[in-house]
């Protein structure tokens, strides 16, 4: 199975500042034939289920705001909360369907 | 688009047979384009994937679970299902069903959970 390791397991980000979380692949989940990373994120507030924020690693879901955007390639990958709001105080996990299983990140969570 | 699965908790003693149910409200379920999915997360724990079905009722299951999972669906009826066999304490999670949108090979739509308890 594909490991899925993010950094770091807790961050504090002040209002309105930018907050970065990390994740990291055992192997690459770029897909040579269709040129995208089969990687996603998701954000998920105490006591719901995980909402689905990027996939591709860079598309942003519908209906998710624009200061969320996914990056990277290949087995390194972040998602950036560009101006945190009280709102986003959640667990955020990276998830990969390279190959089956899919496997998620151990999950960071954001405070203020 | 909305998942329905049974709201509350379920207590099973180890050994016993857990089954969910999961019913389909919209369009989704017949159109294609869709897997049909359950995952699971321990009590303060990361996620884990059981397995998929999709709506001609062919399924791939985790194969750390794959001799006590069976997954199904029901067509007409809009709902798919999962047995686990054989419980343990560690099978104590909440269990969602998921759709799973598999041209992007990500889960977008989410019931509200479960919770399964195992314990003597």
């Amino acid at each position: 199975d594909i490991v899925m390791t993010q950094s770091p397991d807790s961050l504090a980000v002040s209002l309105g500042e930018r907050a970065t979380i990390n994740c990291k692949s055992s192997q690459s989940v770029l897909y040579s034939s269709d040129n995208k990373n089969y990687l996603a994120w998701y954000q998920q507030k105490p006591g719901q289920p995980p909402k689905l924020l990027i996939y591709w690693a860079s598309a942003r879901e519908s209906g998710v705001p624009d200061r969320f955007s996914g990056s990277g390639s290949g087995t390194d990958f972040t998602l950036t909360i560009s101006s945190l709001q009280a709102e986003d105080v959640a667990v955020y996990y990276c998830q990969q369907y390279f190959n089956t299983p899919p496997t998620f990140g151990q999950g960071t969570k954001v405070e203020i | 688009q909305v998942l329905q699965q049974e709201s509350g908790s379920r207590l099973l003693k180890p050994s016993q047979t857990l089954s969910l149910s999961c019913a389909v409200s919209g369009d989704s379920f017949s159109i294609g384009g869709y897997s049909w999915t359950w995952l699971r997360q321990p009590p303060g724990k990361g996620l884990e994937w059981i397995g998929y079905i999709n709506s001609l009722g062919i399924s791939y299951y985790n194969p750390s679970l794959k001799s006590r999972v069976t997954m199904s669906v029901e067509g007409p009826k809009k709902q798919f299902s999962l047995t686990l066999s054989s419980v343990t304490t560690t099978d104590t999670a909440i269990y969602y069903c998921v759709r799973e949108r598999t041209i992007a090979r990500a889960f977008d739509i989410w019931g509200q959970g479960t919770l399964v308890t195992v314990s003597s």
